[in-house]
């Protein structure tokens, strides 16, 4: 398979806190995005960093890439219940075609 | 919000008859996707296209095709469903626009093949 892969599977957090969650891709890109999704919708693009770049941020969203190690990681700090969701990277490695990673659940409880 | 319908939004049907699911559009993107998502397997490709009769396959095409005869619209057809077919059905449209080809999706469509 070609999809990239999240760490954690799943992740408990209490409101306040700081939440990190890993990407690992396996092929070269051209940027690589972060994309949201709440239970029984459609995933919502997060954040974009490309190639070059090696930190970005947005919000309460700092994203981190190392083409390295081909690796990033997705903080949302002082979560909020309202950030309960799945997260997702998705790797651009410049076809038509995004390569979405299995994902991140993530729970923050008041 | 992107200007993406997904119709039916629920559907469900027996072993063995056809299936229609339809993607449309109003942002008139280049590009337009049709994933499955299911638990333990995330999103998958099915086919995607990149232009008007233009289409190609992705990781899981097996018993789906596609058509796209107008920018606005892009069909998922299953031939003959099967219970492995069973799953939430998500289209997306894309424009590589600075050179990101961010997607924008659609409500999905969950399918319940008996």
């Amino acid at each position: 398979s070609q999809q990239g892969e999240e760490d954690p599977q799943a992740l408990s957090i209490q409101e306040g806190e700081n939440a990190t969650m890993n990407c690992s891709y396996k092929t070269s890109i051209n940027n690589l995005q972060w994309y949201r999704q709440n239970s029984g919708r459609g995933l919502v693009h997060l954040i974009l960093i490309r190639s070059n770049e090696r930190e970005k941020h947005s919000g309460r969203l700092r994203v981190t890439l190392d083409t390295s190690k081909k690796s990033s990681s997705l903080l949302i700090t002082a979560s909020r219940a309202a950030d309960t969701a799945s997260y997702f990277c998705a790797t651009d490695p410049n076809t038509d075609k995004l390569i979405f990673g299995t994902g991140t659940r993530l729970q923050v409880f008041p | 919000d992107a200007g993406i319908t997904q119709s039916p939004r629920h559907k469900v049907t027996e072993t063995g008859t056809p299936v229609t699911l339809r993607c449309h559009q109003t942002e008139n993107h280049r590009y337009m996707y049709w994933y499955r998502q299911d638990p333990g397997h995330g999103l998958r490709l099915i086919h995607y296209s990149y232009g008007v009769k233009d289409t190609d396959k992705g990781e899981v095409s097996d018993g789906y095709s596609v058509s796209r005869s107008k920018t606005e619209d892009f069909l998922l057809t299953l031939e003959s469903a099967t219970s492995s077919q069973t799953s939430v059905y998500f289209c997306a449209i894309s424009e590589r626009e600075r050179g990101g080809l961010e997607q924008f999706f659609g409500p999905g469509t969950r399918l319940t093949v008996l």
